[in-house]
């Protein structure tokens, strides 16, 4: 099942805070977050792997809830170059054999 | 430093006709993972390799098939094609372990 993201799209004013939830309705291994810009390969940001602590560098961070199968991404202050949309890539073989991708959050922002 | 390499970028092809999409790892990862984007869609999984074999399976038409190769790269062959079939399609590499997946910059395919 594909883990579904919300919300679904959200525009900011530079320097404004966002949060990107992602939930699955299966057990997750490990979610990875992928920001794409349009045209674009997904660049990778960061994984969380199931009984790991939060992480994060700089003013981008994530959490990572196993009860509730969901992760959060936490974007600070954010810039113009962190327009684009995310993506969630949730693994439930504990192999990564097969990352599913969720629905994604477009994001933009705008001075 | 090496990037995934796919090859060629774009691709223009008839329906019912055949095209073959190549993706070159980044050296020494030994995870293949190949997805297939629609315009404003997300990346859908289709198929992953781990050491030349195949590891996983997601919504691959039956008309697609994909194979790894002793020198780890991997080939997305594709028959019969369809108009719905034109999009991008990504290949991304990881090393051993839950390590990121370096994304290729994707075949654009486009059916007419």
């Amino acid at each position: 099942q594909q883990p579904v993201q919300s919300p679904q799209a959200v525009i900011l004013r530079e320097g404004e805070d966002a949060v990107i939830n992602c939930s699955s309705s299966k057990a997750l291994y490990s979610v990875h977050w992928y920001r794409q810009k349009h045209g674009e390969a997904p660049v990778f940001l960061m994984i969380l792997l199931k009984g790991g602590e939060q992480k994060g560098h700089e003013k981008i961070s994530a959490s990572f809830n196993e009860k509730k199968q969901q992760s959060s991404l936490y974007l600070t202050a954010s810039q113009l170059s962190y327009s684009g949309t995310y993506f969630c890539g949730t693994d439930h073989t504990g192999t990564a054999s097969k990352l599913t991708f969720g629905t994604g959050t477009r994001l933009q922002v705008t001075l | 430093a090496a990037g995934v390499i796919q090859s060629p970028r774009h691709l223009i092809k008839e329906k019912r006709e055949t095209a073959t999409l190549k993706c070159y790892p980044i050296p020494r990862h030994d995870t293949v993972y190949w997805y297939q984007q629609g315009p404003g869609q997300d990346p859908q999984f289709l198929i992953s390799f781990y050491e030349k074999m195949q590891s996983d399976k997601g919504s691959i038409p039956d008309r697609f098939s994909a194979q790894q190769f002793s020198d780890y790269h991997s080939e997305l062959n594709m028959s019969s094609l369809e108009l719905g079939d034109s999009a991008l399609y990504f290949c991304a590499s990881r090393s051993q372990g839950i390590t990121e997946a370096f994304f290729g910059q994707g075949t654009r395919l486009t059916v007419v």
